[in-house]
């Protein structure tokens, strides 16, 4: 069982938005302002794709954004692709007594 | 451009303990600002962080892993290691070694390294 919980799967057609939601708790999400989200191809090492919520690394095309409300993080992809089409994963820092980081479970995102 | 590489073996019986090696270049470990750290993938399922360190030793490790792994560092080779005793198959897994920044944004990845435990 992940620290986070990410719903399994999310669609969308060729250009429209998808969101996908991460939730955890105060010690964790809501906690820190750390969220990062990671988008991961079949075989390959995960790529970050979103940082300390909103932030995007040099690269990574503005059609996906990330926010939070109190204890869920949610990332949005819009204009969808078919190379969209991949894992995504969520993780937080998490416990300042003894940092450490946590994940989600990972929701599968299919271009329809 | 940081790039870092997992090297080990691909095979440890039960009961052994797993040892992997990553080797980081296009930075130097002991520039500091950097946490390293392993984070593994057992077969289709989801990512699971396992440890991080400092150039200078300081270590945090995931409360469910921490009584069997070890992380350590050695500037010198600008590596970073991974020890994970008492293995069983349960520990099959790819293993990733990857850079972590402030508040453990894992920016840069290995490749990944399957390790299957197996008599």
């Amino acid at each position: 069982q992940s620290a986070l919980t990410q719903p399994p799967s999310a669609s969308g057609s060729p250009g429209q938005s998808v969101t996908i939601s991460c939730t955890g708790t105060s010690s964790d999400v809501g906690g820190y302002n750390y969220v990062s989200w990671y988008q991961q191809h079949p075989g390959k090492a995960p790529k970050l794709m979103i940082y300390e919520v909103s932030k995007r690394p040099s690269g990574v095309p503005d059609r996906f954004s990330g926010s939070k409300s109190g204890n869920t993080a949610s990332l949005t992809v819009s204009g969808l692709q078919a190379e969209d089409e991949a894992d995504y994963y969520c993780s937080s820092y998490a416990g300042s007594n003894n940092p450490h980081v946590v994940f989600g479970g990972g929701t599968k995102l299919t271009v329809l | 451009q940081v790039q870092l590489q997992e090297s080990g073996p691909g095979l440890v019986k039960p009961s052994q303990t797993l040892s992997l090696t990553c080797t980081v270049s296009g930075g130097s470990i002991s520039s500091g600002g950097y946490y390293w750290s392993w984070i593994r993938q057992h077969p289709g399922k989801g990512l699971e962080w396992i440890g991080y360190i400092y150039y200078s030793g300081s270590t945090y490790y995931n409360p469910s892993l921490k009584s069997r792994v070890t992380i350590s560092v050695d500037t010198s080779k600008n590596q970073f290691s991974l020890k994970l005793s008492s293995v069983t198959a349960a520990d099959t897994a790819v293993y990733y070694c990857a850079r972590s920044r402030q508040g453990a944004t894992l920016d840069y990845w290995g490749q990944g390294t399957l390790v299957t435990v197996s008599s």
